[in-house]
């Protein structure tokens, strides 16, 4: 089946530096790929939705210029967290589609822990 | 897409089926009703979907209710790996369409 890889599954970084988590599509191409962020013992909320060539789209209050993401290939979806502070410390989740496929693929998450 | 409610939480017996109700009572016609589940500290797993018709997969049974306003995923014989929070989702099939998370139901299998 699909496979939906994230890199790295965890990164602790200084307050004020950036850090970019990587989302690929192991084995089918990916038009569009979804950022959700999970705090602890909350459920999944959806960020951004990540389009191929295009810029992404943002949910409400979500900050475009905090969370860029860059869509670069049809495998390749990246997140990146500008000038992290501790309240950005979350667990971050991409998911993909694979045409003809009902539902998506999650990747197994990524840990930022921000000190 | 449309809401739905879940419990909290249930507590289940290691070997015995697990019931897990959704209630859907605003889905559209053109809604699937999708179960994910998330174990601790990982992505979300596919579990099963459908549309009107009851499906059953290597995994679980899903039970539409025939006005489709709730359903109930069931796990068959619950091991204590099963032990996640599951999550439903009614959205129309679309591939970008986005899927939006509730507050699930904590499923903890016991001994």
């Amino acid at each position: 089946g699909a496979v939906v890889s994230q890199h790295p599954s965890w990164v602790i970084c200084k307050s004020g530096t950036s850090v970019k988590i990587e989302c690929r599509s192991l084995d089918f191409q990916a038009t569009t790929m979804f950022w959700y962020r999970q705090f602890p013992k909350q459920s999944l909320m959806l960020m951004a939705t990540s389009n191929e060539g295009s810029k992404a789209t943002y949910e409400q209050g979500v900050e475009k210029d905090k969370f860029l993401i860059n869509h670069a290939s049809l495998t390749l979806s990246t997140l990146t967290v500008t000038s992290a502070h501790p309240e950005d410390s979350s667990f971050y989740i991409c998911s993909a589609n694979e045409p003809g496929m009902y539902g998506y693929t999650f990747g197994s998450g990524t840990r930022l822990t921000v000190v | 897409d449309a809401k739905t409610t879940q419990p909290t939480s249930m507590d289940c017996a290691e070997g015995r089926a697990a019931n897990l109700p959704c209630n859907h009572s605003t889905i559209s016609g053109n809604e699937y009703v999708y179960w994910y589940r998330q174990i601790h500290s990982q992505g979300p797993q596919y579990i099963i979907h459908g549309l009107k018709n009851n499906e059953t997969n290597e995994m679980a049974s899903l039970i539409i209710t025939e006005d489709r306003k709730s359903s109930t995923l069931i796990l068959p014989h619950a091991t204590l790996r099963d032990t996640a929070v599951y999550y439903c989702i009614v959205r129309v099939e679309n591939n970008f369409n986005k899927f939006y998370f509730g507050s699930g139901t904590k499923l903890n299998v016991k001994p």
